[in-house]
């Protein structure tokens, strides 16, 4: 079946760092691809998405690219900030509606 | 705009009660998704529903989970008996068909539930 599959954290940085969180996904089809974000105590909101493959979604300074050759959108940063601490989960959607989440990657920023 | 609105934030209830959550969609969205989030598990589907019907509802535990959506403006989550082991944060997220790909899903603040 679908899935997605995103490094374990938590991930500490120093502000200013350069960020990644790799996912990986496999889905039959082609899916769409997204970032999200939860800050604590909040819901998950959309950070950024890419519909096809070679699309580029970008937010607040950070991007993934959609990788069809490798099944993957890693998410990026150049230059990490303390308010971008939170939990950041990949997530698919298939033309079936659902939407597949990985487990999530919290994220610490130190200033 | 608002955005999907749950209640209540916060539920401490006793092992057997039944609890009730409940989510206002945003108006015009024609899906609505009830997701469970805990530790263990990560966030897993429960059910979801299409312009009110439900489509899907594997992902319901099991029949102490039952889900509605009697108009297109509200949805309830009902757990009943309640136990322990159903302690999580529940969100209702929805979303809308626009004819092109991509459908992003706008989550409410969620149900924190907790059974003694």
């Amino acid at each position: 079946g679908d899935s997605v599959t995103q490094m374990e954290g938590p991930v500490t940085l120093s502000e200013e760092a350069f960020l990644t969180i790799n996912c990986t996904y496999t889905a039959t089809g082609y899916p769409s691809l997204f970032w999200y974000v939860q800050y604590p105590g909040e819901g998950l909101q959309l950070l950024l998405k890419a519909t096809k493959a070679d699309d580029k979604g970008s937010n607040k300074g950070f991007e993934a690219t959609y990788r069809k050759e490798t099944t993957s959108f890693h998410l990026e940063k150049g230059s990490v900030q303390v308010s971008d601490s939170a939990v950041y989960f990949c997530a698919l959607k298939t033309g079936g509606f659902k939407t597949i989440f990985g487990a999530g990657t919290r994220l610490f920023v130190k200033a | 705009d608002a955005g999907v609105i749950q209640s209540p934030r916060h539920e401490v209830t006793e092992m057997g009660q039944e609890v009730t959550l409940r989510c206002k969609p945003i108006s015009g969205h024609d899906y609505l998704f009830w997701y469970r989030q805990t530790m263990m598990r990560g966030l897993e589907l429960l059910i979801y529903f299409n312009n009110n019907v439900p489509i899907d509802d594997s992902g319901m535990p099991e029949d102490r989970f039952s889900a509605k959506m009697p108009n297109a403006s509200f949805s309830t989550l009902k757990i009943q008996p309640s136990e322990p082991r159903d302690s999580a944060v529940y969100f209702c997220a929805s979303s809308y068909t626009d004819g092109r790909r991509g459908g992003e899903l706008f989550f409410g603040e969620g149900s924190r539930l907790t059974v003694l």
